[in-house]
Parts: structure tokens; sequence; C-alpha cells
């Protein structure tokens, strides 16, 4: 099993949809988790952050179930910009402090 | 302005020829990190380091070195011994627990 896990998608969805990706992740005791985005042939960005008690960034909703083991990522009202491929990030625990692992991505393609 | 900055962007070298990728950053971070992207594939870790001298392997280490010598550089050479060196390298930065701030990349083609 892969350490970290993740539909590769592609997701087609029309502008104003909502879409949800979930990322699930092996170890129980990782530590922090993230998303990234990634355009096209560019370096991922940092999207947010995802916290225990989840959280959100005007569109965009990250929340952790560490019962079941997944991060997800919730994107309402879709815009045509939107479309990337979104990166889950898990940070390994304190036995192998500093290892972030990514997933392999979910590309979403928005339509008009 | 604070960042990281990676060199070149695009690299052209033949096979059996050995290529240092650079890698600097001015955020003052602890820790870097060397990744390798392929087509439609995720980031896989190449090496990594927490402090100044000290570094490692990551998960693809093999046919890859590095060196921290200072904090700012964090550089890696990609040897011969790579079998398949054609890649998108991306260079990151952290500060503890804080997210990954990434490079531009470099695209290096080996043929």
């Amino acid at each position: 099993r892969k350490e970290v896990e993740q539909d590769p998608g592609p997701f087609n969805v029309p502008e104003g949809a909502t879409v949800a990706f979930n990322c699930t992740y092996s170890n129980s005791a990782s530590q922090s988790f993230f998303w990234y985005r990634q355009d096209c042939r560019k370096e991922p960005k940092l999207l947010m952050s995802v916290y225990s008690s989840g959280n959100e960034d005007g569109r965009f909703t990250a929340q952790l179930n560490r019962a079941s083991q997944y991060i997800s990522l919730l994107i309402r009202d879709s815009k045509l910009s939107d479309s990337a491929t979104y990166l889950c990030v898990v940070n390994l625990p304190s036995s192998n402090t500093g290892k972030l692992i990514f997933g392999q991505g979910t590309t979403l393609q928005v339509k008009p | 302005d604070g960042g990281i900055t990676q060199s070149p962007k695009y690299l052209f070298r033949k096979e059996g020829q050995n290529v240092t990728l650079s890698c600097e950053q001015n955020l003052n971070h602890d820790a870097m990190y060397w990744y390798r992207q392929d087509p439609g594939q995720g980031l896989r870790l190449i090496y990594y380091s927490q402090i100044v001298n000290d570094f490692q392997k990551g998960d693809i280490a093999e046919g890859y070195s590095v060196s921290r010598e200072k904090k700012e550089s964090f550089p890696l050479t990609v040897t011969s011994a790579q079998k398949n060196p054609t890649a998108f390298y991306l260079c990151a930065s952290r500060e503890r627990t804080s997210p990954l701030h990434f490079g531009n990349g470099t695209r290096l083609t080996v043929t």
C-alpha cells in the first residue's frame, strides 16, 4: 500500500459545481497535512494546510479524518481557473521528522 | 524578496555525464528538499536535509548525491549511475512543520 494515495481522476465538472477529493494515508501517526495546487509544468503552490478541526478558505474547505486516515478537499462554485492538479502532502511522524510524502495528484478540469 | 532560486530552468546533458542542479534559498529555513516529478506522476523524494552538514536519503536516492555545506544552499548532483535522469526536479525548503516553499524547478533532459 502506498503511503499516500489519491484518485488521479480526471474529474471533469461544469462551472459552478461542487467537487470533493479525498486522500488516504497509511501511517496513523502522521502529523501535518497540506493541500497543494500544481498547474501544468509549474511548481506546486500551497493551497491550504489541513487542521484537525477542519478549515475553510473562501470556496475551499479542508478536513481531516484521523479515524479513517484520510484528508479531503471540497471546492464549491468551481471556476475555470480551478483547473489544475491537486496534491495532498503528509508529514510522516517524528521518527522520520522532516519527511514529507506527496500523493500522485488529482486532476480537475472545470468546463464552461 | 525571499524565496528559492533554482537554476538553470532547462538543462540538457549527454548520457554518461554528471550534472549539478543549483538550489539557493534566502528564507533562512533549516530544512531543504529535492523532489523529482515525471510526467503524470506525483513528486518523489530524493534527498532532504534538516540542518547544515546533515542530509538523509529519500525514497529514490540511488544515482543522486547532495551536499549541505551552507544553510542557504542544497545542490543536487545527478550522476551517470541514475538510469532515467530525464525529469522535472523541484527544490523546496521549510521551517519546522510549516508548509514547503518550492523553487521554479529545473527540467533536465538527458539524451
